[in-house]
């Protein structure tokens, strides 16, 4: 019943310190996104994978990197943390891909909480 | 490009009153619409979808109707309970998009009095 987790679910940095936060889901599930969430914007999507070994670029992706190198698991990663990176990070996954068929179901973690001092 | 603006927040509401929350679009074609709720320290989660005009979606008892003349899928309630308070995003899906790419609303928080 694990779904999608995040780790971690709260970080402290100083400005110009990396990091990185994993997202894994036992779905067995193709696509993957990370999405930030910020007060009276919604969500934002970063950036999202099709399937292991490919990543692509979102809304908002300037200052972050991602990787996919096992289906399961999809990382972000901030090389140089900014405060305008303090944020509350979600990663969903899905197949088919949301809303293609219809479906337009996203499952998410429950978030990583993320503070840029 | 597509879009979706739903009414701000935040909504207080007594137990037991009918809720609306409102949400617009804007897309070319036919997008499929959908309600998300997140409960406080949670993740998102689907509430219901409609994936063409007309279509009712519901669940829980909340129920949200696809109208494409009015470019609209507003989410009712006939009478909120105090488990209802959470943050809810209506969200649309536009084939031919980022693959699969949903596009959100900005949420409106719901609070609910006993």
């Amino acid at each position: 019943n694990a779904g999608v987790t995040q780790t971690p679910k709260f970080r402290v940095l100083k400005t110009g310190q990396s990091m990185t936060l994993l997202c894994a889901q036992d779905m067995n599930h193709e696509y993957m996104y990370w999405y930030r969430q910020d007060p009276g914007m919604g969500l934002r999507l970063i950036h999202y994978s099709v399937g292991e070994g490919t990543t692509a670029k979102g809304e908002v992706p300037d200052g972050y990197n991602v990787s996919r190198l096992k289906k399961q698991n999809f990382l972000l990663g901030l090389e140089s943390a900014a405060p305008s990176q303090t944020s509350v990070y979600f990663c969903a996954s899905s197949y088919p891909p949301a809303g293609v068929y219809g479906t337009g179901e996203l499952f998410f973690g429950e978030g990583s909480r993320l503070t840029v001092l | 490009g597509d879009s979706v603006t739903q009414m701000e927040g935040p909504v207080t509401l007594s137990e037991e009153a009918f809720l609306t929350i409102n949400c617009t679009y804007t897309a070319t074609g036919y997008p499929s619409l959908f309600w998300y709720v997140q409960y406080p320290g949670e993740g998102l989660q689907l509430l219901l979808k409609a994936t063409k005009a007309d279509d009712k979606g519901s669940n829980k008892g909340f129920e949200a109707t696809y109208r494409k003349e009015t470019t609209s899928f507003h989410l009712e309630k006939g009478s909120v309970q105090v488990s209802d308070s959470a943050v809810y995003f209506c969200a649309l899906s536009n084939y031919g998009g980022s693959q699969g790419n949903l596009i959100f609303g900005k949420g409106t928080k719901l609070s609910v009095k006993p």
